[in-house]
């Protein structure tokens, strides 16, 4: 089976800019994570979604992170506007029942904001 | 909240030697630990997990972790590594209520195999 998408895998933009990510889980997967990989650092949840609705997103910055998954499928993570220490690895995972604890996770997305 | 431990941030080890990394977590309720492992360049790959039952788990590629409760540890262990062992080894605990389990990573051990 394929698994999680997601692009771009890298992007480089200056601070203040906006941007976003996408994401494409593993086919029927139901639950969907962003997490943050900062540099020497292991990954940090930032939202947790199930179908379309938000299960945890308690750790997002949301004055500056917003994230969707309008159809229960495929999901955006945007930051607007960006700082230099957004600076990191962003990944996306999912996973079903019922082997509802494993993630599967992407190849991520490196930002870097200068 | 939970949060998980690794000591070692960087090994060194020649092929053949034995591997142990340890791997302590901080939650007083049930758990499920994980391994992930990121090889260079690559993708965080699920390596082993415990839900419940025998302590003693063993993964893909020889490696194995014992599940000590008393002692809120997961170590990994590996008889002989490899030069293609040479990776980024990450320890998780999802743990809380149901339907909320995101992981809590470890900050991870870089592992160095020289041939």
């Amino acid at each position: 089976e394929a698994g999680v998408a997601q692009s771009p895998r890298y992007k480089i933009i200056e601070k203040r800019q906006s941007v976003a990510f996408w994401c494409n889980p593993i086919s029927g997967h139901a639950t969907l994570y962003w997490y943050q990989q900062i540099l020497g650092q292991g990954p940090k949840l930032l939202i947790q979604f199930q179908n379309n609705g938000v299960v945890d997103d308690s750790q997002l910055p949301k004055d500056r992170f917003s994230a969707e998954r309008l159809k229960g499928v495929d999901s955006t993570l945007k930051i607007q506007p960006a700082k230099l220490e957004d600076s990191a690895v962003y990944l996306c995972a999912s996973s079903s029942p019922p082997q509802q604890e494993t993630q599967y996770f992407g190849p991520g997305t490196r930002l870097l904001v200068l | 909240a939970q949060s998980v431990s690794q000591h070692n941030h960087h090994v060194i080890l020649s092929e053949a030697a034995s591997l142990e990394l340890g791997c302590n977590y901080s939650y007083g309720g049930t758990v499920n630990l994980f391994w992930y492992v990121q090889y260079p360049g690559q993708h965080l790959q699920l390596l082993l997990k415990y839900f419940s039952g025998d302590p003693l788990v063993k993964g893909i590629k020889g490696f194995e972790a014992e599940f000590i409760k008393s002692k809120f540890s997961f170590n990994l262990r590996k008889p002989s590594v490899q030069w293609s062992d040479t990776a980024e080894y990450f320890c998780a605990v999802n743990a809380g209520q149901e339907g909320r389990r995101a992981l809590t990573f470890g900050s991870g051990t870089r592992l160095q195999v020289q041939p």
